[in-house]
């Protein structure tokens, strides 16, 4: 069954250090997204993407923060200067249609230091 | 008032029993719904979705809406010590041209064999 994959799994870094979180989308999907999850708190959207822009972003998604589709079949979230905060579990999500279901991936836990 | 918002937890039924969740919207321009299960330090994985008023089975699950109550709720049946997790309701506005997934704080399940 296709699933949406992540890479790393963890990632330490240190505040002030960019990251590059990567995700790989179920094949057949047009709609990408990301969400986090702060530890004990709820699953917080971020972005959506499709046809190569952002269709959608939240408020927690600042200038620190990008995402790309370099090639066909990645899909990034860059965060440019980590802060302690951003510490969370970060979830990539996918679904073929704008209103369907979104399937999530295993997740990348950020640990910033 | 919190967008979506879960029965407060944590809910605890015996082995064989029904558990019952509930989830109630803010946003009467909500048109697609859906049930994630979470394990601890896992994703959300998708369990029902339904987009129109009544009753959605499947197999032990049954999902059911009311738009002109902004209720959702979710029906475990025959309840296993498997099915303990927690279970998050999640709501998609049509009104968001990105589709994002708005998600309530989850209830905690416990099925106690």
């Amino acid at each position: 069954e296709p699933e949406v994959t992540q890479t790393p799994s963890h990632q330490v870094t240190q505040m002030g250090q960019e990251v590059i979180l990567r995700c790989v989308p179920i094949s057949n999907h047009l709609y990408f997204y990301w969400y986090r999850q702060i530890l004990g708190q709820k699953v917080e959207f971020l972005v959506s993407f499709y046809n190569n822009e952002i269709s959608e972003k939240s408020e927690i998604f600042d200038d620190q923060f990008s995402v790309e589709r370099p090639d066909g079949s990645n899909f990034t979230l860059k965060i440019r200067s980590t802060k302690l905060e951003d510490s969370a579990m970060y979830f990539c999500a996918s679904s073929v249609t704008r209103m369907g279901e979104q399937f999530f991936g295993p997740g990348t836990r950020l640990t910033v230091l | 008032q919190k967008e979506v918002e879960q029965n407060s937890g944590p809910l605890s039924v015996p082995e064989g029993a029904i558990a019952s969740l509930n989830c109630t919207y803010s946003d009467r321009g909500s048109q697609s719904f859906f049930w994630y299960r979470q394990y601890s330090g896992k994703s959300p994985e998708l369990i029902m979705s339904i987009y129109s008023n009544g009753d959605k089975e499947d197999g032990r699950f049954t999902a059911q809406l009311n738009k002109a109550s902004q209720y959702v709720s979710l029906l475990i049946r025959d309840s296993q010590p498997s099915d303990s997790a927690t279970y998050l309701c999640a709501v998609k506005s049509r009104e968001t041209s990105g589709s994002r997934l708005t998600f309530g704080e989850g209830t905690q399940l416990t099925v106690n064999p």
